[in-house]
């Protein structure tokens, strides 16, 4: 089946550096990926909506020029939170839907294992 | 402003009964309606779709559709302990639209051993 895969699952920073997470789809090629964001024991937040060879388009709210997104191919996806802050520690998870020429309304997502951020 | 609201929780149950986790959606454009289970620290895992009225049933779930109340449940039945997670519904809207998915707050279950 499709398989969503992101990396690192974990990562530690000091506030203000750049830290960059990747969403591979390993066995399908994806136009879109979706990034979502959650605080904890709150849901997932769409972020944007990442397309690839053109510009992501972000939900209300959130800053395109601290959440950076890069779909530079048909399977990667680049968030990168530039000059991070304690308070964009969070859980962030990346999807796919599936490739397989079914309509979006009845497939479902294909997630990533997620990336733990903590900005201390 | 799209709404998906879940019964608040904890939800806890006894292993063997049946757990029941209601939501309703306040799209009327939503065609496809999405369960996931998410362990903490995990990323959602899909349990069940419904897209039709009426109840679809896969092994010890079903999932429950009434489009005209707005509303989509989830019962799993014969719990166990390894059910316990936090239950997310969400709701698709139209035909390539997998964008719209969004998430209710979830319930967490606790099945008791």
């Amino acid at each position: 089946g499709a398989v969503v895969s992101q990396h690192p699952s974990r990562v530690i920073c000091k506030s203000g550096t750049s830290v960059k997470i990747e969403c591979r789809s390993l066995d399908f090629q994806a136009t879109t990926m979706f990034w979502y964001r959650q605080f904890p024991k709150k849901s997932l937040m769409l972020m944007a909506t990442s397309n690839e060879g053109s510009k992501a388009t972000y939900e209300q709210g959130v800053e395109k020029d601290k959440f950076l997104i890069n779909h530079a191919s048909l399977t990667l996806s680049t968030l990168t939170v530039t000059s991070a802050h304690p308070e964009d520690s969070s859980f962030y998870i990346c999807s796919a839907p599936p490739p397989d020429g079914q309509n979006a309304y009845n497939s479902p997502l294909h997630f990533g294992n997620g990336t733990r951020l903590t900005v201390t | 402003q799209k709404e998906v609201e879940q019964n608040s929780g904890p939800l806890s149950v006894p292993e063997g009964a049946i757990a029941s986790l209601n939501c309703t959606y306040s799209d009327r454009g939503s065609q496809s309606f999405f369960w996931y289970r998410q362990y903490s620290g995990k990323s959602p895992e899909l349990i069940m779709f419904i897209y039709s009225n009426g109840d679809k049933e896969d092994g010890r779930f079903t999932a429950q559709l009434n489009k005209a109340s707005q509303y989509v449940s989830l019962l799993i039945r014969d719990s166990q302990p390894s059910d316990s997670a936090t239950y997310l519904c969400a709701p698709s809207g139209g035909f390539g639209s997998a964008r719209q998915l969004t998430f209710g707050s979830g319930t967490q279950l606790t099945v008791l051993p």
